[in-house]
């Protein structure tokens, strides 16, 4: 069972215009939920992370939106650029305690066209 | 060095033969991480060292695979007589403190390809 669940699988937007992926989970007991972005031969890379303590939170373009009621939460990128375009990654885990191994979404592939 | 390190970046073997994956961890980080990339996926989680104690090996697909940290710091992942569907980017993660509240930082992968 997927337990993190991320849409769209491949997003093309406008340069300028507003990029928005979607995540879902299952396991009410996540408590802290990351953004990664990926260059093609590069490991992840954190952009903005989220404790469900709050409802958004906004870094620079970015935006995370969480529901907790949901279990849903959501990465906006204002002003899309065309060096925006990678693969962008939700993911999971328990906050605190002594593991936090990540659980991640399946990806969006996010193309800025300029 | 600044970041986690990677060796090799890229490994060819045949189906059947033993591979062996370095990291090199941020210098400090107490946690360390194993995480299987197959093509277009997300990573998916293999096993957990808290300094040299490995915490969490749940992740592991077979025990063909293993995992080690003898000192604390450089983790080497082992796998065992290959197979085709171990073709996959092998990413490391380390984090400054064993109790998971500091984010993740990843290396850039080894990519093992099997033929």
């Amino acid at each position: 069972q997927q337990q993190v669940k991320q849409s769209p699988q491949s997003l093309i937007v406008q340069k300028g215009g507003i990029s928005i992926i979607n995540c879902a989970y299952e396991n009410t007991a996540f408590d802290y939920f990351p953004w990664y972005q990926q260059f093609p031969g590069k490991g992840p890379a954190l952009l903005i992370a989220i404790r469900p303590d709050v409802s958004e939170k906004k870094e620079g373009r970015f935006t995370i939106s969480f529901n907790k009621s949901a279990k849903q939460f959501s990465l906006h990128i204002m002003d899309s650029q065309p060096g925006d375009s990678a693969t962008y990654f939700c993911a999971a885990s328990k906050y605190g305690g002594s593991q936090g191994n990540l659980i991640f979404g399946k990806g969006t592939k996010l193309s800025v066209k300029p | 060095g600044a970041g986690v390190s990677q060796s090799p970046r890229y490994k060819v073997a045949k189906r059947g033969q033993d591979v062996a994956l370095r990291c090199d961890p941020i210098s400090g980080h107490v946690s360390l991480f194993w995480y299987q990339q197959a093509l277009g996926q997300g990573p998916e989680f293999l096993t957990y060292f808290q300094n040299e104690a490995q915490l969490d090996k749940s992740g592991l697909p077979s025990d063909r695979f293993f995992a080690e940290r003898p000192e604390g710091s450089v983790s080497t992942l082992k796998i065992q007589r290959t197979q085709q569907e171990d073709s996959a980017v092998y990413l490391c993660a380390s984090s400054p403190t064993g109790d998971g509240s500091q984010p993740q930082h990843f290396g850039d992968g080894t990519r093992l390809s099997i033929l």
